[in-house]
């Protein structure tokens, strides 16, 4: 079966701790997504890549880090910087890195740092 | 309009209601317009995909409308049923790169 995961569904760290979020896909997709949902506001972009070795920044980049090394695999490293790391992280794929593709997401991590 | 915007932000119909959703969008440099559906416990997936200005698109009981000069989309569902109960996402593409800004959702629940 052809899809994204993310690993883990939850996750729980102390401030000042790095963390990092796995996102696979298996569906030979070029450009993957990273996005943050808070409470009472939309999806927004974190981090994209459109091809391995090569990702940019999205609206709220501040605070992560991410690395494309092999075309399937795109993890989100939320560092101590992003000042409100809780939230709910999710990734997503497209087909193609240009044209109106629908984005195929997975199905999150809730990340929660006390 | 430089975000997305969804009215009403939730709605609670009894099934076999037919309901309608508004998304609003920027028209400048428009692409294409996106809707999802997301239920609960469960990832989003795409329900259209449009590009062109007067465009219509169907899928089963749920169609959407599109007008890129005026800058807004109507979410349509005939004869609601309970398993429509999601929050429904609409999403703005300027450009060619698949960047998406997304609307806030509107949240529907269908009941008995």
């Amino acid at each position: 079966d052809g899809g994204i995961t993310q690993s883990p569904k939850y996750l729980f760290r102390k401030e000042g701790q790095n963390v990092t979020l796995s996102c696979e896909q298996n569906l030979n997709h070029d450009a993957m997504y990273w996005y943050r949902q808070d409470p009472g506001q939309g999806l927004r972009l974190i981090y994209y890549s459109q091809i391995v070795n090569d990702f940019q920044k999205g609206d709220i980049a501040e605070g992560y880090s991410v690395s494309r090394e092999k075309k399937e695999s795109f993890p989100l490293t939320v560092t101590s910087a992003q000042k409100n790391p809780t939230a709910f992280y999710l990734c997503a794929s497209t087909p193609g890195v240009a044209g109106a593709y629908e984005q195929y997401f997975g199905p999150g991590t809730r990340l929660t740092v006390t | 309009i430089l975000n997305v915007e969804q009215s009403p932000q939730s709605l609670h119909v009894q099934e076999g209601d037919s309901t309608n959703f508004t998304c609003s969008f920027p028209s400048s440099n428009f692409y294409a317009l996106h809707w999802y559906r997301w239920e609960t416990a469960k990832s989003p997936e795409a329900l259209f995909v449009m590009t062109l200005n007067g465009d219509e698109k169907k899928k089963g009981r749920i169609s959407a409308t599109l007008n890129t000069k005026e800058g807004y989309s109507y979410l349509y569902i005939k004869g609601s049923q309970p398993e429509d109960s999601a929050t429904y996402l609409c999403a703005s593409q300027t450009g060619t790169a698949s960047k998406l800004t997304f609307g806030t959702g509107t949240r529907l629940q269908v009941t008995l």
